[in-house]
């Protein structure tokens, strides 16, 4: 199972792009990644999920180079409900079906 | 549609009592999860089912048991609560045994005294 790393926490300011970079070496060949959102006292909210180059949906966008051994989750102009903590993850075969969180990122966001 | 579905939300235990923390889900999935969140950590796998009639442990098994009762239900229970067991239990939920997007419940703060 790929281990992930990413930063304890992260501060920015209402408006500005942050990213969110994850490290997973030992990525295996047909491993997925995916980030979550967790706020406070809330289970963990899927955000975005991928393979291999970039990935965008309405809330994030992921951005996976070639080596695929990190990953970058982009929040577009972040606002004060974007503070929360976000977990890298890897997910497929080298899992084994378990769904492994590391520490997180504990974003802050600031007015 | 109610997802993911924990009972209780609070409880309260002395030292030594058991106690089963209930999880159902609607959404016809095969894999469910437990986990448990200290403050201030990330979550830890207590058990998994990739599929109805499967167990199997995950990071922190010890002290506990699960039931996969049926597709909809996995129940975990405590046999004998410990203060170290004093935590937030979360059940997850979703389709498929990999690659899929996981639906986490509303958590179960247990105190154990």
């Amino acid at each position: 199972l790929a281990k992930t790393t990413q930063p304890i926490s992260m501060d920015s300011y209402e408006g500005q792009e942050v990213n969110i970079t994850c490290s997973h070496n030992n990525i295996a060949t047909n491993d997925y990644i995916t980030w979550y959102q967790q706020f406070p006292s809330q289970g963990p909210r899927f955000i975005i999920q991928g393979y291999k180059t970039k990935v965008t949906n309405e809330v994030a966008s992921l951005f996976i180079p070639a080596d695929r051994k990190s990953s970058t989750l982009s929040l577009p102009r972040v606002s004060l409900s974007d503070t929360a903590v976000y977990y890298c993850l890897v997910d497929g075969y080298s899992s084994a079906s378990k769904i492994i969180f590391g520490s997180g990122t504990r974003l802050s966001i600031r007015p | 549609n109610a997802g993911v579905t924990q009972t209780p939300k609070f409880q309260v235990l002395k030292t030594g009592q058991s106690m089963t923390l209930q999880c159902a889900q609607d959404m016809n999935h095969n894999s469910m999860y437990w986990y448990r969140q200290d403050p201030g950590m990330g979550l830890r796998l207590i058990y998994y089912s990739a599929s109805e009639g499967t167990t199997d442990k995950g990071e922190v098994p010890n002290g506990y048991n699960v039931s996969r009762l049926n597709k909809r239900e996995f129940s975990l229970r405590l046999e004998s609560a410990a203060p170290s067991q004093t935590s937030v239990y979360f059940c997850a939920s979703r389709e498929g045994f990999m690659n899929t997007e996981a639906f986490f419940g509303q958590g179960t703060r247990l105190t154990v005294v």
